[in-house]
């Protein structure tokens, strides 16, 4: 059984880097199958994908252009991990953040969410 | 980026009555691989979105089979044959054809 078990503060302040982690329990960060994504949900946008990290022979990211400015996602393999740093962060950042393994396309198993607000 | 667009926003249903939800795509959502893009999920309140429905039609692993899924190319529908009270909540659609992957609005059903 997959589980991703997410952490991080809940509060940051304006123009700070928001830092999250999902720890993956049943699978690799590295597997040649998953993909691991960030996505968050506000009032405002909906569900909004933020980018994703996965590993084919070699590691690719991709990141919406949204926030593709401001945004990393790093495998951590010695953890079995991967985080989600958003730099530069206003009140627009303001959301409940969610990690997600897709797999084969199919978002199976996601974190229990993490709302971070944005504010001083 | 590909839009989603969900109707209706709101629905309330009378338990055991069908439902249905309409979702479509920017543009066709059918791959070259012969696979369709298309998903499902069903968020209820407090929790992450669950899988409900991949590529279109099948009911992700524990789904009850009042769950049904059908379209192609751009249109494409989400029926529940008979509504019960632990369906509530937001259904949203979601594209994985291309990055960034794109979700619905959301339709929320709620039981009358």
């Amino acid at each position: 059984q997959v589980q991703l078990q997410q952490s991080g503060p809940g509060l940051v302040k304006p123009s700070q880097t928001l830092s999250l982690t999902c720890a993956i329990s049943g699978d690799s960060v590295s597997s040649n199958s998953g993909a691991w994504n960030w996505i968050r949900q506000s009032p405002s946008r909906g569900l909004e994908w933020l980018g994703r990290t996965y590993y084919r022979s070699k590691w690719y990211f991709d990141y919406a252009l949204s926030v593709k400015s401001r945004i990393t996602v790093n495998p951590d393999t010695s953890r079995n991990q991967f985080s989600l740093q958003l730099n530069s962060v206003t009140p627009e950042d303001t959301a409940m953040y969610y990690c997600a393994r897709y797999y084969d396309g199919k978002a199976d198993y996601w974190g229990q969410g993490t709302l971070v607000t944005v504010s001083s | 980026d590909i839009v989603m667009t969900q109707t209706p926003l709101s629905l309330s249903v009378t338990p055991g009555q069908p439902a249905s939800i309409s979702c479509k795509s920017g543009q066709s959502l059918l791959h070259t691989d012969g696979r369709t893009y298309l998903y499902w999920f069903l968020q209820r309140p407090g929790q992450p979105p669950q899988l409900l429905i991949y590529e279109v039609s099948n009911r992700f692993s524990g789904v009850p089979d009042r769950f049904s899924g059908s379209g192609s190319g751009t249109d494409f529908t989400l029926k529940i044959s008979r509504v019960e009270a632990d369906d509530v909540g937001i259904y949203y659609c979601m594209q994985n054809i291309q990055v960034p992957l794109t979700f619905g609005g959301g339709t929320k059903v709620e039981i009358k």
